[in-house]
C-alpha cells in the first residue's frame, strides 16, 4: 500500500525557533503538497513541489526525489504559525486518484 | 476570482438518513475532488469528477455518490448514513492536467 509518513506527530516550540517537519513516502510521485490546516478545518495550500526547493516568506519546502523525502521549514516561528501541517502526494500515474495524505503534524508555537 | 466554497458549514443527521453536500469550484477549474477527514486523521480521497463524470474513486462504498454540473459545481451524496461517516468533508478544485488543488473550507457532518 502506498503510504505517506510524517514526523513528528506533535511539536511544541517557543516563538522564534526554527521548525522542521518531515515527510517520507513509499513510491514514486509526480507532485508533493504541503498544506496548512487551522482549527475549524479549512485547508490552505502552502507549496506544491516536484523537485528542489521553494521559499515563501518564512516558509521553505525541500524535496529529495531519490530519498523519497520532503521537509517543511519555518524560520522565526510565531504563535500564528500554530496549525496542523499536512503532507500530501500524487503518485506517478495516479492522475485521477486524488491525493494521498499524511496524518499531519500538530504544531504549537508558544509566545 | 472567487475561491472554492462549500455548503452547509455544519450538519447534523441521524443514522440511516441521506445527506447532500455542495461545492462550488474556483472559477475556471473543471475538476473537483472530494475528501473525507475523520477526527485526528489526514483526509482520504473519495472521488474525482471531470466534465460531469466520475473519473477516479478511492476506497469508499457505493452509498457515497456524486454529481458534477455544467458549471463545474459538485455534490456529494451519502445514503444510509452510519456513525463512522461523521467527519469533515472537503472538496478541492483544480484546472485539468494540473497537480494544484484548491481546497474549500469543508462541511462538518455529525451523524448521531
Amino acid at each position: 500500500k502506498n503510504e505517506v509518513e510524517q514526523s513528528p506527530q506533535n511539536l511544541t516550540a517557543q516563538e522564534g525557533e526554527f521548525i522542521t517537519i518531515n515527510c517520507s513516502y513509499s513510491v514514486g510521485i509526480s507532485a508533493l503538497h504541503w498544506l496548512q490546516q487551522h482549527p475549524g478545518g479549512g485547508i490552505v495550500s502552502l507549496f506544491m513541489l516536484s523537485s528542489g526547493k521553494k521559499k515563501h516568506g518564512r516558509l521553505i519546502a525541500t524535496i529529495n526525489i531519490q530519498e523519497k523525502h520532503s521537509s517543511l521549514h519555518i524560520t522565526a516561528s510565531h504563535p500564528r504559525d500554530s496549525a496542523v501541517y499536512i503532507c500530501a502526494v500524487r503518485w506517478i500515474g495516479g492522475g485521477a486518484d486524488g491525493l494521498t495524505f499524511g496524518k499531519g503534524t500538530h504544531l504549537i508555537i508558544q509566545p | 476570482e472567487t475561491g472554492v466554497t462549500q455548503s452547509p458549514t455544519h450538519l447534523i443527521k441521524t443514522r440511516g438518513q441521506q445527506v447532500t453536500l455542495r461545492c462550488s469550484s474556483q472559477s475556471g477549474h473543471n475538476t473537483v475532488s472530494w475528501y473525507q477527514q475523520a477526527l485526528g486523521q489526514g483526509p482520504q480521497f473519495i472521488f474525482q469528477y471531470y466534465r460531469e463524470e466520475e473519473n477516479g474513486r478511492g476506497n469508499f462504498p457505493p452509498r457515497f455518490s456524486g454529481l458534477q454540473f455544467p458549471n463545474y459545481s459538485s455534490e456529494l451524496n451519502v445514503n444510509a448514513l452510519e456513525l463512522d461517516d461523521s467527519a469533515l468533508y472537503l472538496c478541492a478544485s483544480s484546472p485539468r492536467y494540473s497537480a494544484e488543488q484548491y481546497f474549500g473550507p469543508g462541511t462538518r457532518l455529525t451523524v448521531t
